[in-house]
């Protein structure tokens, strides 16, 4: 089955500065790749996601990356603001099959 | 629009008792979904469903029953509480491949059994 792997664990950054977290994933059938945002005592939230038929796709101040050929994926956090501090997900799956594997999560915090 | 609602948030078991956590979505989703988060381990799939009367098991099915007997309902059955269920869980739901997979959790069920 698909496994997924997340790197870092842990993420300090400055305010303003760029923040990188990257996942591998093992099955080449996936083709779905969602980040998710967790707040303390609240359920995943969907910032970004990606399809395998594209290499890279942008939302303000985030931005995934693709590559297929190596199977990993990153999540790019440019301009970091102190609400951005949460734990990150990130996750794979077969289009239509609706089963997310999920990475162990990045907890990031931003120090202003 | 409230989304995916989950009932109770919170909830202490003793060893051995039963218990239904409830999930519900008005979103008119086909898709719903398990998962449990543990420290260290991020989500895992319990079960899932891809439409009324149909079930599936994820990943860690064992000690846990589902059903969907309707779109909007998805209830997670504990049969009998052991302490490694310790967990939080969420539900999750999503209209399916035609409108991009989008998947979206509910807040969560924290769940202590002693």
């Amino acid at each position: 089955g698909e496994n997924v792997e997340q790197h870092p664990s842990t993420l300090s950054v400055q305010e303003g500065d760029s923040a990188v977290i990257k996942c591998t994933y093992s099955d080449s059938a996936s083709n779905y790749f969602p980040w998710y945002k967790q707040e303390l005592g609240k359920g995943p939230q969907l910032i970004i996601d990606i399809r395998s038929n594209v290499g890279e796709k942008k939302d303000q101040r985030i931005a995934v990356t693709l590559n297929k050929t190596a199977k990993h994926f990153s999540l790019h956090i440019t301009e970091t603001q102190p609400e951005d501090s949460a734990v990150y997900f990130c996750a794979a799956a077969v289009t239509g099959f609706q089963k997310l594997v999920f990475g162990t999560g990045t907890r990031l915090l931003v120090s202003p | 629009n409230a989304g995916v609602t989950q009932t109770p948030k919170f909830q202490v078991l003793k060893t051995g008792q039963s218990m239904t956590l409830q999930c519900a979505q008005d979103m008119n989703h086909e898709y719903m979904s398990w998962y449990r988060q543990d420290p260290g381990m991020g989500l895992r799939l319990i079960h899932y469903s891809v439409g009324a009367g149909i079930t599936d098991q994820g990943e860690v099915p064992n000690g846990y029953n589902v059903s969907r007997s309707t779109t909007e309902d998805f209830p997670l059955r504990l049969l009998s509480a052991a302490p490694s269920q310790t967990s939080v869980y969420f539900c999750a739901s999503s209209s399916g491949q035609g409108s991009g997979n989008t998947i979206y959790f509910g807040e969560g069920s924290w769940l202590t059994v002693v």
